[in-house]
């Protein structure tokens, strides 16, 4: 069984740009969560989307947005990017509504904001 | 964003040595979990905590959901080299539609030849 892919795995962009980020969770997963992973912050959770409708949401600010398809493929784009958007994006998912236990990671997206 | 506070930050040690970790928290969680990340991947679960005071292993790997529902505590016993990695914890609360989870800030184990 497949685990979670994402694409791109690295990412260069500058400042001011913006960048869309895709997560193709496990089949059959209806849940996607995304975070962001950095050195000085750690693990933040960004946001969930279950059956193409977000259900929680992280303290980012709006420029951090995310959607959702029908066969549950996900994106998150990123607008107007600042260098300290610079991190590891990680997507996971999981069978039904948020569960940690069932959620499975993704390698993550690796962003570099110049 | 909030984290909970995840000590040693990181470990050097000798094979073969046991390991310990904690996690505390100001606030309450109803769910501990313990996450290993090796570079270029993402966490693995190990362990997930779901009682206050509840002991769960799994192999060399020893959990604990702290009494207080503030702490949670991980060792592992008798290292071997593919144990290097970094561990997260992570506490859940259960609140319907705000299960989100928050990490610990991670612990680097290395191992010493």
């Amino acid at each position: 069984k497949a685990g979670v892919t994402q694409t791109p795995r690295y990412l260069i962009k500058t400042r001011g740009q913006q960048v869309t980020l895709s997560c193709s969770p496990i089949s059959g997963h209806r849940s996607v969560s995304w975070y962001q992973q950095t050195p000085g912050q750690g693990l933040q959770f960004l946001f969930e989307y279950f059956s193409e409708t977000q259900r929680n949401k992280g303290n980012f600010p709006g420029r951090f947005s995310g959607r959702q398809f029908s066969n549950s493929r996900s994106e998150m784009n990123v607008s107007t990017l600042e260098l300290g958007d610079s991190a590891l994006y990680l997507c996971a998912s999981s069978l039904g509504f948020f569960t940690a236990e069932t959620q499975y990671f993704g390698p993550g997206t690796r962003l570099l904001v110049l | 964003g909030q984290q909970l506070n995840q000590s040693p930050q990181s470990m050097f040690i000798q094979e073969g040595e046991d390991v310990s970790m904690n996690c505390t928290s100001s606030s309450i969680f109803n769910t501990w979990l313990w996450y290993k990340q090796d570079p270029g991947e993402g966490p693995v679960l190990l362990i997930a905590l779901y009682k206050a005071g509840e002991l769960t292993s799994n192999g060399r790997l020893t959990a604990q959901f702290g009494i207080t529902r503030k702490d949670s505590f991980l060792n592992i016993s008798a290292s071997i080299p593919s144990d290097v990695g970094i561990y997260f914890c992570a506490g859940q609360t259960s609140n319907f539609g705000n299960e989100k989870l928050t990490f610990g800030t991670g612990t680097r184990l290395t191992i010493i030849p």
